[in-house]
């Protein structure tokens, strides 16, 4: 199975102020078809997660764009270009390259 | 716009059985990749099981062999039934609709198995 690693776990941000999150794979998510389908899913405190970024930097539907997703092959990161009050909860990162489907921890965005 | 509202959640004893729901709108289950994904109270997202558009299905580990996915074409739903349920099953389920991408998400059923 792929294990996806998130770094840090926690972050405290000043709002208004940039975040970033990191997710490394221990192997490749380059797929047979080429493509590279690593997600960002953010969720907030009692709600389902829901789709930011899909293939490394694609927004989904509806994200603003100070969400910005980066990197290649087993090293990805999330930027928050500057962060917004309702930024806070959980963000995970996932693969959708191989069976199973696997998550990162999630990292917690709070506001210092 | 994909619309999905999970049902059959509810307490278990150890080594029962439940099946979840998952009915769906706004596109056909029969033509998509659907997953089941759960969260166990105050922990991160674990996915469980998906059903390919062509009907082929693949688990988890640490479910295989107990839950079996399954959809109804007619009523464009989605299932998971639950077998030899343990503790560690505990969790809110959400239902996925996927294809690279788990671009649509229930809300979830609660799944709690204790004695």
């Amino acid at each position: 199975d792929i294990v996806m690693t998130q770094t840090p776990l926690s972050s405290p941000v000043t709002l208004g102020q940039p975040a970033s999150i990191s997710c490394r794979s221990n192997q490749s998510l380059v797929s047979t078809d080429g493509n590279t389908y690593l997600s960002w899913l953010h969720q907030r405190p009692g709600q389902p997660p829901r789709l930011l970024i899909y293939k490394i930097s694609k927004r989904f539907s509806g994200v603003p764009d100070r969400f910005t997703g980066s990197g290649a092959g087993t090293d990805f990161t999330l930027t928050v270009n500057w962060v917004e009050a309702e930024d806070v909860g959980v963000y995970y990162c996932m693969q959708a390259s191989q069976f199973p489907r696997t998550f990162g921890q999630g990292t917690k965005l709070e506001i210092k | 716009e994909v619309f999905l509202v999970e049902s059959g959640g509810g307490l278990s004893r150890p080594g029962g059985s439940r099946r979840i729901s998952c009915a769906a709108s706004g596109f056909n289950v029969s033509g998509s990749y659907m997953s089941w994904v759960r969260q166990a109270p105050g922990k991160g997202l674990e996915w469980v099981s998906v059903i390919f558009s062509g009907g082929g299905t693949y688990y988890a580990e640490r479910v295989k062999g107990r839950f079996t996915i399954f959809r109804d074409n007619s009523k464009n739903t989605l299932h998971l039934q639950m077998n030899s349920l343990r503790v560690e099953d505990t969790a809110l389920y959400y239902c996925v609709k996927e294809g690279g991408y788990f671009g649509g998400w229930g809300q979830g059923t609660l799944v709690t198995v204790s004695a």
